[in-house]
């Protein structure tokens, strides 16, 4: 079993949707939670960050960090063409330093 | 992020041949991260370095592959005798501090071994 697993898609959703990425854990030392969105043949972007459970705002953007069911999430709203990507879920804490990805979900907004 | 510059963007070696990676991490950040993206995969962490001082190796294959971090210079991510296996994207990143906060990562290296 992977130590985050990140459902890969595709997702494909018209524009001005509300897309919904998930990704969930298994290592409870996990305390600090990214979302990366990754263009195609280009390095990944951070979005959002979040430090322990709770919930993030930024603009459109919205990361959400459940503890306990060891779940975290990426909201878009009113998603828009520019948003087709890839995005990462990583993670760390604990004794690890270094983050911990899932797979990607891949990301296409349609006009 | 533009502010890590990593080099060569495209890199072709034959098998058996050596591939120098080679990231500038932004202004003022000191901690280096190599990570190894397959298709289709995420990004797997390789190594963790400091301006002299690798600090955490545990994802570097045991054999071929190397790091370095000069006290003046790039980090260096070197694989001896390439194989077809090591086709990849090569992404670095830096951060002010441990990757605990935030780290930005470059364009990457995307090696193919012919």
């Amino acid at each position: 079993q992977k130590e985050v697993e990140q459902d890969p898609g595709p997702l494909s959703v018209p524009e001005g949707a509300i897309v919904s990425l998930n990704c969930t854990y298994s290592n409870s030392a996990f305390q600090y939670f990214m979302w990366y969105r990754q263009y195609s043949r280009k390095g990944p972007e951070l979005l959002m960050y979040t430090y322990s459970s709770g919930n993030k705002e930024d603009g459109r953007f919205t990361a959400q960090v459940d503890k306990s069911s060891k779940y975290i999430s990426l909201f878009i709203r009113d998603s828009q063409p520019s948003d087709s990507a890839t995005y990462l879920c990583a993670m760390s804490g604990g004794s690890a330093r270094q983050l911990t990805f899932g797979s990607g979900t891949q990301l296409t907004v349609l006009p | 992020n533009a502010g890590v510059m990593q080099n060569p963007r495209h890199l072709v070696r034959r098998r058996g041949q050596e591939a120098r990676l080679r990231c500038s991490p932004m202004k003022g950040h000191s901690h280096v991260y190599w990570y190894r993206q397959l298709p289709e995969e995420g990004l797997k962490f390789m190594v963790y370095l400091q301006k002299e001082n690798i600090i955490d190796e545990s994802g570097m294959p045991k054999e071929r592959f190397s790091a370095e971090f000069p006290k003046e210079g790039p980090s260096i991510l070197r694989i001896q005798q390439v194989v077809r296996g090591d086709s990849a994207a090569y992404f670095c990143a830096s951060s002010l501090g441990q990757l605990n906060t935030e780290a930005f990562f470059g364009q990457g290296t995307r090696l193919t071994v012919v």
